[in-house]
């Protein structure tokens, strides 16, 4: 069975702080991938950033990054300098080898303050 | 309309009744997925379906139905709704092509109250 857990609930920072979203995964397979979503007020739910297990590399996108750690089965999000517009719901998802099915973790609500 | 679409948007129906929600996509895709979201579970699947005619259980299939006679609708009927089935719905499809890597794309939702 695979779980998402994002302990965190909620976050509130002030505009321009930066906002780092944990999440911890458990799986069997050897073979995985590990997606960040977001769900600002309106429900949509956006595609922000996707990583394989094979692939350890963290990088940068923008005022997005993460940390992808095998080692501490953590695939940890980052938003630099955020804005308003930042405040949403993230979602940490699963997704295991052969399987396009998404295991979602609880969701982190981010408030950022202007 | 281009993308994926859900119908309704909202719907309140009574303890019992069937409920029908729709779900359309226009890129072919041949995965479709029906997740519901509550407070504090984030979202959970419910069904999924590979192609037209193949459908399989998620984690919380319980009380639902779905088919897919065509590879652009994967309906998700509630045949006797209950309380517990007030929820937000979700659907999303994505393509065979590519490695799991590739991302789903979500419905923009249907609230659903259960009275």
């Amino acid at each position: 069975a695979q779980k998402v857990t994002q302990a965190q609930t909620e976050i509130s920072v002030v505009e321009k702080e930066d906002v780092t979203l944990d999440c911890v995964y458990e799986t069997r397979d050897t073979t995985y991938y590990l997606f960040w979503y977001k769900q600002p007020p309106s429900g949509e739910l956006v595609f922000l950033i996707r990583r394989n297990s094979f692939d350890e590399q963290n990088e940068i996108s923008g005022r997005y990054s993460w940390n992808f750690q095998k080692s501490t089965s953590s695939f940890n999000f980052t938003i630099t300098a955020s804005q308003v517009v930042d405040s949403a719901v993230y979602f940490c998802a699963l997704s295991g080898e052969g399987d396009y099915k998404l295991s979602f973790g609880a969701g982190t609500t981010v408030t950022v303050r202007a | 309309d281009a993308g994926i679409t859900q119908s309704p948007r909202y719907k309140i129906t009574e303890t019992g009744r069937q409920v029908t929600l729709m779900c359309h996509q226009t890129w072919s895709h041949s995965y479709m997925f029906w997740y519901r979201q509550d407070l504090g579970h984030g979202l959970r699947l419910i069904y999924y379906s590979a192609a037209a005619d193949i459908t399989d259980k998620g984690e919380v299939p319980d009380g639902y139905v779905v088919s897919r006679s065509k590879t652009e609708n994967f309906p998700l009927t509630l045949e006797s709704a209950t309380r517990s089935q007030t929820s937000v719905y979700y659907c999303a499809s994505r393509d065979r092509t590519g490695t799991e890597l590739g991302e789903q794309y979500f419905g923009p939702g249907t609230r659903l109250t259960v009275t």
